[in-house]
């Protein structure tokens, strides 16, 4: 099966950078995506990563690294609006006994204090 | 261009009850997966529709079940419903069969057993 693990909350000020991490587990490794979703809200698509590295989007980035299983998501010049939960999901390969079907984490809830 | 749609936005149900959820996908997108979130949880998957058939199973017993029709348009129905059924029920469009690795989720409804 697939699984992950990511802190459960991350607390930081505005203008501020936080990390948020992710390690998974999954049977052959198809990629790593991002998600943030508001109080009562949808999960909107942040980044997705299938091969080792940084990739950056405006004040956010996310980083693999395939061999130790693990990736993060950074937040830049941190703004009120970004206190939100954050979910990593992992699809694995087919070919390998994984799936594609995205398997998500428990969420890390980021508070962005004045 | 229309996002993912979703209805009702809540349901408050009894136990031992029947609930039909439904969901538009964005437009151009012909895959369709269901996704439930218990609180504080992340999305958990259900089932992937495409072509008008279930591609992909999650771990949900068969009171869960499902329909796309030719437009692509999707329903959830759960039958016998159980206080643990109550959480937020997501509907995520992607084109492909999944394949491509950027879903759109809807606003979810919001399902309450009492």
């Amino acid at each position: 099966g697939q699984s992950l693990e990511q802190p459960s909350e991350v607390t930081a000020v505005e203008g501020a950078i936080v990390q948020i991490n992710c390690t998974y587990q999954t049977s052959g490794f198809y990629g790593l995506s991002w998600y943030q979703q508001h109080d009562g809200g949808a999960p909107t698509f942040l980044s997705y990563n299938a091969l080792d590295g940084l990739e950056e989007t405006g004040r956010f980035s996310s980083f693999l690294s395939r061999s130790d299983s693990y990736g993060y998501l950074l937040l830049q010049e941190l703004q009120m609006k970004d206190s939100a939960s954050y979910f990593c999901a992992v699809r694995g390969d087919p070919a390998s006994g994984g799936s594609y079907i995205p398997t998500f984490g428990r969420g890390t809830s980021l508070i962005v204090h004045p | 261009d229309a996002g993912v749609t979703q209805s009702p936005t809540h349901l408050i149900k009894t136990r031992g009850q029947q609930v039909t959820l439904r969901c538009s996908p964005k437009s151009g997108h012909d895959t369709v997966s269901w996704y439930q979130q218990a609180l504080g949880q992340g999305p958990q998957f259900i089932f992937q529709y495409y072509e008008e058939e279930e591609r992909q199973r999650g771990n949900f017993p068969d009171r869960f079940s499902g329909h796309q029709f030719p437009n692509y348009s999707s329903e959830l129905n759960v039958n016998a419903l159980l206080l643990g059924d109550s959480a937020l029920y997501l509907c995520a469009s992607s084109s492909g069969q999944g394949t491509s690795y950027e879903q759109y989720f809807g606003p979810g409804t919001r399902l309450t057993v009492t």
